[in-house]
């Protein structure tokens, strides 16, 4: 059982490209999560989404873009890279909270703008 | 908004004492409540969560964590550290379908 798996491990992009971090899960779970972390500043979340076709901002949405047209898949998108958002990327997944579970976190993308 | 606020940015601690990590929401309706931690270069990883029921939550490798409704508190608690607990500890709250984080606490522990 994989869990979360993100892609790729590492990047380093220039000023202006764009990317898109990659994210599935294979827990069959309807709500998943992109967080970035930063030294001092905990997690903070981009944008979440609660099932297929459905996604909505968290704390820091502006600067990237999200969908969400599958259960397992929750791709998040730079489109103009800015060295401010320089960081950790965690993808995370998990059912509704009705059923009362934790969230499953990928290993992470460290993304590197320069 | 909710919000999660963790008072102790950076805790040093000799092996076998005793550890307390604060953690305070905002939220005043109902929450689920966690902890977890990130070992260096890992990822997150669960210690404990509390949904309902006995406020006092146990978890693994011997944490524990009292939610105390009238303080809107959560804090993590070890009687013993080792030197393997080095590593940072988040909280978070579950409403409304987010997952807010704290800022979390970096533990370390001498031998």
């Amino acid at each position: 059982n994989a869990g979360v798996t993100q892609t790729p491990k590492f990047r380093i992009l220039k000023i202006g490209q764009s990317m898109t971090l990659q994210c599935t899960q294979d827990m069959n779970h309807n709500y998943m999560y992109w967080y970035r972390q930063d030294p001092g500043m905990g997690l903070k979340l981009i944008y979440y989404s609660v099932g297929a076709g459905i996604t909505d901002k968290g704390e820091v949405p502006n600067g990237y873009n999200v969908s969400r047209s599958t259960t397992e898949d929750f791709p998040l998108r730079l489109e103009l890279a800015a060295p401010s958002q320089t960081s950790v990327y965690f993808c995370a997944s998990s059912y509704s909270i009705g059923v009362r579970t934790e969230a499953f976190f990928g290993q992470g993308t460290r993304l590197t703008v320069v | 908004a909710q919000s999660v606020s963790q008072h102790n940015h950076h805790v040093i601690l000799s092996e076998a004492a005793s550890l307390e990590l604060g953690c305070n929401y905002s939220y005043g309706g109902t929450v689920n409540l966690f902890w977890y931690v990130q070992y260096p270069g890992q990822h997150l990883q669960l210690l404990l969560k509390y949904f309902s029921g006995d406020p006092l939550v146990k978890g693994i490798k011997g944490f524990e964590a009292e939610f105390i409704k009238s303080k809107f508190s959560f804090n993590l608690r070890k009687p013993s550290v080792q030197w393997s607990d080095t590593a940072e500890y988040f909280c978070a709250v579950y409403n409304t379908d987010k997952l807010i984080f704290g800022t979390g606490t970096r533990l370390q522990v001498f031998p």
